[in-house]
């Protein structure tokens, strides 16, 4: 059984600071990761993508890709509450095209 | 450019009927997926469809079934609900055999069983 673990939070950070969200997987052969967002109600939504082992950066947004350790993490500098979310850490089996969802960290960002 | 669309985007069902959902892909993806989500859950892999034929599928019973047309919209159908069918049911479309394949998902169809 592939598994993708998340710290369930909720993580509460000040306005203005770094949110640091983490993942681990147990499926060593993931060779690209997602994250994603989904707000209250609403459907995931894609932000982040990463396949390369060190940092990609978008904007606030900063995905770090250790394959080694199997563990992603997405950083959210200068968080907003509108920053305020459940992130969803997506490794995908490449061989398939297919996604595995952990079940997500609830991010409140307070104003 | 038109994102995924699902419909309906609400549904109420007896436990013991039958279901079907509909979604659309995104203009250009050619690969749809659909997952169920339970509330405080993420989302659980169903089947996959690809050139009109299931290409992949999840820890789901047979009622759970589907179809892909040739325009590449697709279909999910339960039947014999149960209560624990209830969930947020996403459709996802994406593009095979790209290197950047993420989902791009649907507004999702809330299915309620009573």
């Amino acid at each position: 059984q592939k598994e993708v673990e998340q710290n369930s939070g909720p993580l509460s950070v000040p306005e203005g600071a770094i949110a640091s969200l983490n993942c681990t997987y147990s499926d060593r052969g993931s060779q690209s990761f997602f994250w994603y967002r989904q707000y209250s109600g609403k459907s995931p939504e894609l932000i982040m993508f990463i396949y390369s082992n060190g940092d990609k950066e978008d904007g606030r947004f900063t995905a770090q890709l250790n394959k080694a350790s199997q563990y992603v993490s997405l950083l959210i500098r200068d968080s907003q509450p509108s920053d305020s979310a459940t992130y969803l850490c997506a490794p995908g089996e490449d061989s398939s095209y297919k996604l595995i969802f952990g079940s997500g960290t609830r991010l409140l960002v307070r104003p | 450019d038109a994102g995924v669309t699902q419909s309906p985007t609400h549904l109420i069902k007896t436990r013991g009927q039958q279901v079907t959902l509909r979604c659309s892909p995104k203009s250009g993806h050619d690969t749809v997926s659909w997952y169920q989500q339970a509330l405080g859950q993420g989302p659980q892999f169903i089947f996959q469809y690809y050139e009109e034929e299931e290409r992949q599928r999840g820890n789901f019973p047979d009622r759970f079934s589907g179809h892909q047309f040739p325009n590449y919209s697709s279909e999910l159908n339960v039947n014999a609900l149960l209560l624990g069918d209830s969930a947020l049911y996403l459709c996802a479309s994406s593009l095979l055999w790209t290197r950047d394949y993420g989902y791009t998902f649907g507004s999702g169809t809330r299915l309620t069983v009573v």
